[in-house]
């Protein structure tokens, strides 16, 4: 079974807080990882494309890193603005069955930052 | 730059139906992916379109079938529907840049919310 695990489910932060949560997934499987951003009544946005061990990612406030070894990624979001509150996905490339490769999102990380 | 676009923006059918979501790319792009999003869970890869033929397709059932234009604009239909197929349908576009075709950034629309009574 490929799954794709998203922690917390949901959290909630101060503005100003640093924040972070994880994303894991079958190390033995995997190919390439995606973070979404996923804002209410908005379309998810593409935030990093990650494909190598001890790749780290960064967009203004927000950092990624990831550990094929292991299985997991982490997201980062230093001094939490109330504009970052969304839904954050996690989507990995995993191989499946012969040469496929299956695209598997995690249910995601609601995050919600209070003024 | 319009982005991706969806159509309709809801629906509600009623169970045996047959339903059919559109789908227009940003411009530029060449492959469309749908995906479903169920209450509560991650969005599902139903399938993959490029060069108006199914590339690659995830684990849904043959009621679920798609189509892409000269275009590259595409549809969703799904038959015999199913109250468990209410659901939010996401349409992805991306440019194939990578030639890893799931692995490049995909810029998805806002979703057409289907509701099987």
């Amino acid at each position: 079974i490929l799954n794709v695990e998203q922690s917390p489910q949901s959290l909630h932060v101060q503005e100003g807080d640093s924040t972070n949560f994880t994303c894991s997934f079958p190390s033995s499987n995997f190919y390439a990882l995606h973070w979404y951003r996923w804002e209410t009544a908005k379309s998810p946005e593409a935030l990093f494309v990650m494909t190598l061990n001890g790749d780290e990612k960064k967009k203004g406030r927000i950092s990624a890193t990831l550990n094929t070894k292991e299985g997991y990624s982490y997201l980062y979001i230093k001094g939490s603005q109330p504009e970052d509150s969304a839904t954050y996905l996690c989507a990995c490339l995993l191989l499946g069955g012969g040469s496929n490769y299956k695209l598997t999102f995690g249910k995601g990380t609601l995050l919600t930052v209070n003024p | 730059d319009a982005g991706v676009t969806q159509s309709p923006t809801h629906l509600i059918k009623t169970r045996g139906q047959q339903v059919t979501l559109r789908c227009s790319p940003k411009s530029g792009h060449d492959t469309v992916s749908w995906y479903q999003q169920a209450l509560g869970q991650g969005p599902q890869f139903i399938f993959q379109y490029y060069e108006e033929e199914e590339r690659q397709r995830g684990n849904f059932p043959d009621r679920f079938s798609g189509h892409q234009f000269p275009n590259y604009s595409s549809e969703l239909n799904v038959n015999a529907l199913l109250l468990g197929d209410s659901a939010l349908y996401l349409c992805a576009s991306s440019g194939g840049t990578s030639g890893m075709f799931l692995w490049d950034t995909q810029y998805f629309g806002p979703g057409t919310r289907l509701t099987v009574l």
